[in-house]
């Protein structure tokens, strides 16, 4: 198993949905919680970033981490054709480096 | 200003040869890592140099894999013997740290496709 499972997708929605992405780690000691957005032929940027469990909002983007059920969430309200991309979530020990998962492709339809 | 900078954008090789990947990260950066992205396999990190200590090599699938880091900035990361496996996207980032709390920023990769 690996340590992040991702569902790969792709996830086609109409434009303005609510968007809900998900990963579930196997690693309880993982404490830091990561979502990246990547673009075709781009790198990964960074989206959002939390540390505890509960949500985090940006914007139309809410974090959520249930540290109990290791699950992690990105929401994305009224979602735009921009949104399209792959959306990747990460974790991270302390120093150590990033543990990601596979990505799932979202294709916002206008 | 200027983000991480990777070369070249595109590789095609053929089995069996060596091939140089460079990375210019973000002035002043002193973390670096390569990270390798595959259909299928996801974004898997591959070395990580932080400052003047010695890198991390966990994440090398092979002997064949090497990286340096010359001057506390650029890296090369070098594939000797290619092999059709090895075909991927090679991804750089630089952060100001190792540090949890700094961001990683990721070059747009260098695509290699061993023929």
């Amino acid at each position: 198993q690996k340590e992040v499972e991702q569902d790969p997708g792709p996830l086609s929605v109409p434009e303005g949905a609510i968007v809900s992405l998900n990963c579930t780690y196997s690693n309880s000691a993982f404490q830091y919680f990561m979502w990246y957005r990547q673009y075709s032929r781009k790198g990964p940027e960074l989206l959002m970033y939390t540390y505890s469990s509960g949500n985090k909002e940006d914007g139309r983007f809410t974090a959520q981490v249930d540290k109990s059920s290791k699950y992690i969430s990105l929401f994305i309200r009224d979602s735009q054709p921009s949104d399209s991309a792959t959306y990747l979530c990460a974790t991270r020990m302390g120093y150590s480096t990033l543990t990601f998962g596979k990505g799932t492709m979202l294709l916002v339809s206008p | 200003g200027a983000g991480v900078s990777q070369s070249p954008s595109n590789k095609v090789t053929e089995k069996g040869k060596d091939v140089e990947l460079r990375c210019d990260p973000i002035s002043g950066h002193t973390a670096l890592y390569w990270y390798r992205q595959s259909l299928g396999q996801g974004l898997e990190f591959l070395i990580y140099f932080q400052g003047n200590s010695a890198p991390d090599k966990s994440g090398l699938p092979s002997d064949r894999f090497s990286a340096e880091r010359t001057g506390g900035s650029v890296s090369t990361l070098t594939i000797q013997r290619t092999q059709q496996e090895d075909s991927a996207v090679y991804l750089c980032a630089s952060s100001l740290s190792g540090a949890i709390s700094y961001e990683q920023y990721f070059g747009p990769g260098t695509r290699l496709t061993v023929t």
